[in-house]
């Protein structure tokens, strides 16, 4: 069984529109974390943000936000206001303890294109 | 700012041959991975390293060995290189866990590397 599930393979949004890519995550460990990446077409790999699995708040970074729903094992990017340069894959991962290590694990990817 | 370099962009070489991909980092970070990218399967960890010396297996790594001699490097080996090894693959490094930050990986650029 897959760590971590991202269902949208492509997704298409309006330029000035909110957007949300969907993640959902399976684990045992009761201390993990979540977290997004942006990789634009350059390949580089982009840190969006982080959520811990005991933090209470959604995680929120400028025009990206976190919608953690632990009973749910959902965690849900919202990127507000879309704009071109949002166009890339974008990547959900978890980490989780492994031995004396942390250990993370990638989703699938959802490319995600933003229309003018 | 954290620099990862990685000693190639793109590198073809013949089946059977011994590879090796270098990946530098410069912030004096614990813990170091190597991950292999394919479309549609997202980014899967090969092994990773917690300290000089030291690996640990990732989800793939059949086929593959690595090597940490000092801290700064680490180094992915493909014994006898086949063409289903050709893959973009990318080096992160990071923090130790209990450190400011530690969530966070930087990236390398990648090595796209074709065996024919």
């Amino acid at each position: 069984a897959q760590k971590i599930t991202q269902t949208q393979p492509g997704m298409f949004v309006q330029e000035k529109e909110a957007v949300t890519l969907d993640c959902t995550y399976d684990t045992s460990d009761p201390s993990y974390g979540l977290f997004w990446y942006k990789q634009p077409s350059s390949g580089e790999m982009i840190f969006l943000i982080y959520q811990g699995s005991y933090d209470q708040q959604n995680a929120t970074e400028g025009r990206y936000s976190l919608n953690f729903q632990k009973a749910r094992k959902s965690a849900n990017l919202v990127i507000s206001a879309s704009q071109l340069g949002d166009s890339a894959m974008y990547f959900c991962a978890m980490r989780e303890r492994s031995g004396g290590s942390y250990i993370p694990t990638f989703g699938r990817g959802t490319s995600l294109i933003v229309h003018p | 700012d954290v620099k990862v370099t990685q000693s190639s962009r793109y590198l073809v070489k013949r089946t059977g041959e011994k590879v090796f991909l270098e990946c530098v980092q410069d912030m004096d970070h614990e813990n170091m991975f190597w991950y292999r990218q394919d479309p549609g399967l997202g980014l899967r960890l090969i092994y990773f390293s917690y300290d000089v010396k030291m690996k640990e297996k990732g989800d793939i790594p059949e086929g593959y060995s690595v090597s940490r001699e000092k801290k700064e490097r680490f180094s992915l080996i493909l014994e006898s290189a086949s063409t289903n090894q050709t893959s973009m693959y990318l080096c992160a490094s990071s923090l130790p866990i209990g450190q400011p930050s530690s969530y966070e990986q930087y990236f390398g650029p990648g090595t796209r590397l074709t065996v024919t």
